[in-house]
């Protein structure tokens, strides 16, 4: 069962275009992580969000939280090539006084074309 | 160094022969995880040491898999008996699960790649 579904699952746009990918779940979790993976290399994190509502912004990119803390979105403005790579959502599921395993979802491949 | 550390960057085995990954986390972080990608896939997750706490095994995909973290640092996957469908990159990653109201970002090795032939 996959707890973290992501859409697209592929996305190709030219240098320039704006985009947004999804990450979804029937599940609550306590904070979502956005990660970017680039060949050959271990994830690397983006953000953390961990507010229903919450909206974090670096530099061109636009991260939120659902109301209800059960998905998330990635906007990017004026893609660049240099965005290109997996782009993975991952949350946990624990409270203030347990623990709980990170999971990640299946990602989405972003290509920008110069 | 300062980051997560995995050995062998890459490792090619023949079918039915046992294989250990190691993972040297960031010192001083409790939490440690194992996770599987397949090429352009996303991570699977296999196993999670906290602490002195009892690891979450509920990932490992048959009793082949099994890990071990001596000491609260240095982790060892093994595989045994290696099969065609094991071979994928083996991600390890560390963090400090500071309990506030999340997870401390994980930090990834770069992994090893197992091919087994």
């Amino acid at each position: 069962t996959q707890l973290l579904e992501q859409s697209p699952q592929f996305l190709s746009i030219q240098e320039g275009e704006n985009l947004t990918v999804y990450c979804n779940s029937s599940s609550v979790f306590s904070s979502l992580q956005w990660y970017r993976q680039e060949p050959g290399e271990g994830p690397v994190l983006l953000v953390t969000v961990v507010t229903g509502g919450e909206v974090k912004k670096l530099k061109r990119l636009t991260f939120q939280f659902g109301d209800a803390r059960k998905d998330s979105s990635l906007h990017i403005t004026a893609a660049q090539p240099g965005d290109t790579g997996l782009y993975l959502c991952a949350g946990d599921k624990g409270r203030k006084t347990s623990y709980d395993k990170v999971i990640f979802g299946p990602g989405t491949s972003l290509s920008v074309i110069p | 160094g300062a980051g997560v550390s995995q050995s062998p960057s890459n490792k090619v085995t023949e079918k039915g022969k046992d294989v250990e990954l190691r993972c040297d986390p960031i010192s001083g972080h409790t939490a440690l995880y194992w996770y599987r990608q397949s090429l352009g896939q996303g991570l699977e997750f296999l196993i999670y040491f906290q602490g002195n706490s009892a690891p979450d095994k509920s990932g490992l995909p048959s009793d082949r898999f099994s890990a071990e973290r001596t000491g609260g640092s240095v982790s060892t996957l093994t595989i045994q008996r290696t099969q065609q469908e094991d071979s994928a990159v083996y991600l390890c990653a560390s963090s400090l699960a500071l309990r506030s109201s999340y997870n401390s970002p994980l930090h990834f090795g770069n992994g090893t790649r197992l091919t087994v032939t």
